[in-house]
């Protein structure tokens, strides 16, 4: 079936870098993609999102890539704090109305300091 | 404003027993839905509700039941626990499920069937 997978279930990365959250998807059909964090003990927290018809959405810090080419959705965090801390899913929905969301099974972001 | 709100946060039950988890939502959202989380697994749809008095199975729905006789509630029901059922349950909401936007979560309901 279609499905929604993370390439790394784990990252490390240093106080002030930036940090890079990958995910594949498996359905050419769907339009609409989500990043969350869910922090320990806490329901999934929205950050981004982006549609089929955009390949880069800027938020505050983070910015969504979307390559439809390949199937690929990034999540980049600037200047990585420790409140960023996380796990981290990404989220596909197909074009119809009837389609549900698919989420990712969620890449965990360690800080160094 | 207190968004998507789930009780009891933890419970534990013995296997056989029933039980109601809650959730409430203020933000008078048409959509709501049930996920479970398992450990290295993502959240997988349980039931789904598009409005008052609808509701639909999602992918993994045996062993729970849902109504929705009002905008703002939508419980879940366990009708016999079973230790496969042990999980994190989440409710989710959103405006329409017509037009894409995303969810909002409550914190979870951490439950453990003995």
């Amino acid at each position: 079936g279609e499905s929604v997978g993370l390439h790394l279930p784990t990252l490390s990365v240093q106080e002030g870098d930036n940090s890079i959250i990958n995910c594949a998807y498996s359905n050419s059909a769907s339009d609409y993609f989500i990043w969350y964090k869910q922090e320990s003990g806490k329901g999934p927290q929205f950050i981004i999102d982006i549609r089929s018809n955009m390949d880069k959405r800027q938020g505050q810090r983070v910015t969504v890539l979307l390559n439809k080419t390949v199937k690929h959705l990034s999540l980049q965090i600037a200047a990585t704090q420790p409140g960023d801390s996380a796990v981290y899913f990404c989220a596909e929905k197909g074009s119809s109305s009837a389609s549900k969301i698919i989420f990712g099974s969620g890449t965990r972001l360690s800080i160094r300091p | 404003n207190a968004g998507v709100t789930q009780t009891p946060k933890f419970q534990v039950l013995k296997t056989g027993q029933s039980m109601t988890l809650q959730c409430a939502q203020d933000m008078n959202h048409e959509y709501m839905s049930w996920y479970r989380q398992d450990p290295g697994m993502g959240l997988r749809l349980i039931h789904y509700s598009v409005g008052a008095g609808i509701t639909d199975q999602g992918e993994v729905p045996n062993g729970y039941n849902v109504s929705r006789s009002t905008t703002e509630d939508f419980p879940l029901r366990l009708l016999s626990a079973a230790p496969s059922q042990t999980s994190v349950y989440f409710c989710a909401s959103s405006y329409s499920k017509r037009t894409n936007q995303p969810q909002h979560f409550g914190d979870g309901t951490r439950l453990s069937i003995l």
